[in-house]
């Protein structure tokens, strides 16, 4: 498959606990992005990668969100302390460059914290 | 990055022209108007973007005024699978990297 893969396409925890949602981008894409869409909400932006390097992390609402993306290819998003407030679809796009017109986006991951 | 507003949602006959309307009075000269759509349980998926002029491709057309303070879509022949919430955005383009800021966007129903 040539698109952006996200892994697991669902994921249920219980309050408190940790998870990782990781993100395949497309090969040679150099920029990625993590976003977060609550119901009947647009995406909401929340971490941006140029590279190895988180360029742009202003979007992740508090310090237990934490993302990587060591060799500059796969990415995984990080969440410690579940919250039940932390339940929502979170979405991985990646583009050519940071400028690229188009980003491509995968299916998701369904974080549903009990 | 400039806001815009569309209606939040449309009906549109199978067959027949859709055309999604966006205002975005506030709209600086180095920004392009940008139309995703996000079909149900999908990740949003790139449409089309102009900065002035008129543009078409396979999937759609974009019209934006002169003053560039509104546009419409026009999906020329909807189909049941178009189907989706779509969002339109204004972002800086060909400057380095400027990310995508979604709003609430419009649903379309497109009914046989």
């Amino acid at each position: 498959g040539a698109g952006v893969s996200q892994t697991p396409s669902n994921k249920v925890t219980e309050k408190g606990k940790y998870v990782e949602l990781r993100c395949d981008p497309i090969s040679g894409h150099t920029a990625l992005y993590w976003y977060r869409q609550s119901l009947g909400q647009g995406p909401e932006f929340l971490i941006y990668f140029q590279g190895t390097g988180a360029a742009d992390d202003s979007g992740l609402p508090n310090d237990r969100f934490f993302a990587v993306r060591p060799e500059g290819s796969v990415s995984t998003l990080k969440i410690q302390r579940t919250e039940r407030g932390d339940s929502a679809v979170y979405l991985c796009a990646s583009s050519f460059s940071p400028g690229s017109d188009e980003a491509f986006f995968g299916q998701g991951t369904r974080l549903t914290v009990v | 990055d400039a806001k815009t507003t569309q209606p939040t949602s449309m009906d549109c006959a199978e067959g027949r022209a859709a055309n999604l309307p966006c205002n975005h009075s506030t709209i600086s000269g180095n920004e392009y108007v940008y139309w995703y759509r996000q079909i149900h349980s999908q990740g949003p998926q790139y449409i089309i973007h102009g900065l002035k002029n008129n543009e078409t491709n396979e999937m759609a057309s974009l019209i934006i005024t002169e003053d560039r303070k509104s546009s419409t879509l026009i999906l020329p022949h909807a189909t049941l699978r178009d189907t989706a919430v779509y969002y339109c955005i204004v972002r800086v383009a060909n400057s380095g990297y400027s990310t995508l800021t979604f709003g609430k966007g419009t649903m379309l129903l497109v009914s046989p």
